[in-house]
C-alpha cells in the first residue's frame, strides 16, 4: 500500500530563512508525489508534482521539492520563508491500485513563519 | 469558473439526523473525490468518481453514500448522523490523465453532530 509520512508536525522558521518541510515515502513502482498547502478555514491549494524527469520541481509560490529515490524522500523546500507562507503542508502519493488518480495524504506539517 | 463550490458552509446536526453535503464543479471533470479531514489526520478519502454513473468507495465510506448523475454534481449523503461523523469535508475535482491531473479543492463544509 502506498503512504507518505510526515515527521515533523510544526516547523518553526524565521522570515527570511530557508525553509524545508520534509516527507518520506513508501510506493510499489514509480511514485507520483505531490505537495498542497492549506491556509486556515480553507480548501486545499496545490503546490507542484513529481511524475518523472528532473528531481528538482518548482512550483507555486517560490517553493520547490527535491525527489530522492534512494531516500524515499520528496522535502518542499524555499530559500527565503515569508510570514504569508505560514499554513498546513499536506505531502501526498498517487494510489496505484484501482483507477481515479486517487491521493493518500499525509498528516499535515503546520509552518509557523515568524517575523 | 467558479471551480469547486459546495453548501452548505456549517451544518450542526443531531444525532440520527440525515443530510446532503452538495458539491458542484464547472471545470468539466471527470474525476470527483469527497474527503474529511479531522485533526492530526490529514484527508481520508470517503467515495470517488470516474464519471456520471460511476462510483466507488475510498478509504472511510461508512455511513455515507454517493451518486454522480451528471459531471458537475457529486453530493455526499449522510444517511444516519453520528459524532464520529463531526468533521471537515472537502470536495475535490481533476482531469483523467495519464500524468496525474492536479486535483481541486473546494472551501469545504463543516459539520458538527451533537
Amino acid at each position: 500500500a502506498q503512504s507518505v509520512a510526515q515527521p515533523e508536525d510544526q516547523v518553526n522558521v524565521a522570515e527570511g530563512n530557508p525553509l524545508t518541510v520534509k516527507c518520506t515515502y513508501s510506493v510499489s513502482g514509480n511514485p507520483y508525489l505531490f505537495w498542497y498547502v492549506q491556509y486556515p478555514n480553507r480548501g486545499l491549494q496545490f503546490l507542484l508534482k513529481y511524475i518523472t524527469g528532473d528531481n528538482l520541481v518548482k512550483g507555486s509560490y517560490g517553493f520547490e521539492a527535491e525527489f530522492n529515490k534512494s531516500q524515499t524522500s520528496f522535502h518542499l523546500k524555499k530559500p527565503s520563508a515569508l510570514v504569508s507562507d505560514s499554513a498546513l503542508y499536506f505531502c501526498a502519493v498517487r494510489v496505484n491500485t484501482g483507477g481515479g488518480n486517487k491521493l493518500t495524504f499525509g498528516t499535515g506539517t503546520q509552518l509557523k513563519v515568524e517575523l | 469558473n467558479a471551480g469547486v463550490t459546495q453548501t452548505p458552509k456549517f451544518r450542526i446536526l443531531k444525532i440520527g439526523q440525515s443530510m446532503t453535503l452538495q458539491c458542484t464543479q464547472d471545470m468539466n471533470h471527470n474525476y470527483m473525490y469527497w474527503y474529511r479531514q479531522d485533526p492530526g489526520m490529514g484527508l481520508k478519502l470517503i467515495y470517488y468518481s470516474v464519471g456520471a454513473g460511476i462510483t466507488d468507495k475510498g478509504e472511510v465510506p461508512n455511513g455515507y453514500n454517493v451518486s454522480r448523475s451528471t459531471t458537475e454534481d457529486f453530493p455526499l449523503r449522510l444517511e444516519l448522523a453520528a459524532p464520529s461523523q463531526t468533521s471537515v469535508y472537502f470536495c475535490a475535482s481533476s482531469y483523467s490523465s495519464a500524468t496525474m491531473g492536479t486535483q481541486y479543492f473546494g472551501p469545504g463544509t463543516r459539520l458538527t453532530v451533537l
